[in-house]
């Protein structure tokens, strides 16, 4: 399958603090990128989806302004968490999908974000 | 809204045993299902989709079945090893292959030695 690559795999920052996590896709153009939010022993959970070129459509209860999500390119999306809170610290992983709707995605390593 | 609920949520078997992971979902609406596994800390790792139209897939010692119209897949593991322990996870895509695909919770295997 396809690669996907996500950056940093670890990070803590302190609270107040923004980070900026990358996805790449490395092999192929992805048209769709997608960021999930994941807490220990949950399921993952959608926070938002990006189309190359426009504004990202987050899902409902997710803070827009804090969670910044750039898709300027077809290979790289990037989520920034603004003004980090210990609540924040979850684990955050990207998925990438070239093409249209029905091709499938391909997902990254995940990040574990740890505020303090 | 869908929902995915998967049965255990942990299992530990001795090596060598087969054994069968449990998906379900209330809408029967899917477009199709995968099967991924999650080492700790890790990303996600897809192991098996299968489409709404079909009925199994198969990749080595994993088998996949999907019943639509009960709301239910399930994985089977053959000739489990130590290197299979992980989460398993379920995850349904809507009819029309839209973005959101629904996660089940996972069942975390461990197969000892």
């Amino acid at each position: 399958g396809a690669v996907v690559s996500q950056h940093p795999s670890r990070v803590i920052c302190k609270s107040g603090t923004s980070v900026k996590i990358e996805c790449r896709s490395l092999d192929f153009q992805a048209t769709t990128m997608f960021w999930y939010r994941q807490f220990p022993k949950q399921s993952l959970m959608l926070m938002a989806t990006s189309n190359e070129g426009s504004k990202a459509t987050y899902e409902q209860g997710v803070e827009k302004d804090k969670f910044l999500i750039n898709h300027a390119s077809l290979t790289l999306s990037t989520l920034t968490v603004t003004s980090a809170h210990p609540e924040d610290s979850s684990f955050y992983i990207c998925s990438a999908r070239a093409g249209t709707v029905n091709t499938e995605a391909f997902f990254g390593q995940g990040t574990r974000l740890t505020v303090v | 809204k869908q929902e995915v609920t998967q049965i255990p949520a942990a299992l530990s078997v001795p090596e060598g045993e087969n054994l069968v992971l449990n998906c379900s979902f209330t809408d029967s609406a899917i477009y199709n299902l995968q099967w991924f596994r999650q080492d700790p800390g890790k990303g996600l790792t897809s192991l098996l989709l299968i489409q709404s139209s079909q009925r199994e897939q198969t990749s080595g010692r994993l088998n996949a079945s999907l019943d639509k119209s009960s709301g239910r897949s399930t994985l089977y593991i053959a000739a489990s090893q130590p290197g299979d322990s992980a989460t398993y996870l379920c995850a349904v895509r809507p009819t029309g292959g839209g973005n959101k695909l629904t996660f089940g919770t996972g069942t975390q295997l461990k197969v000892e030695l």
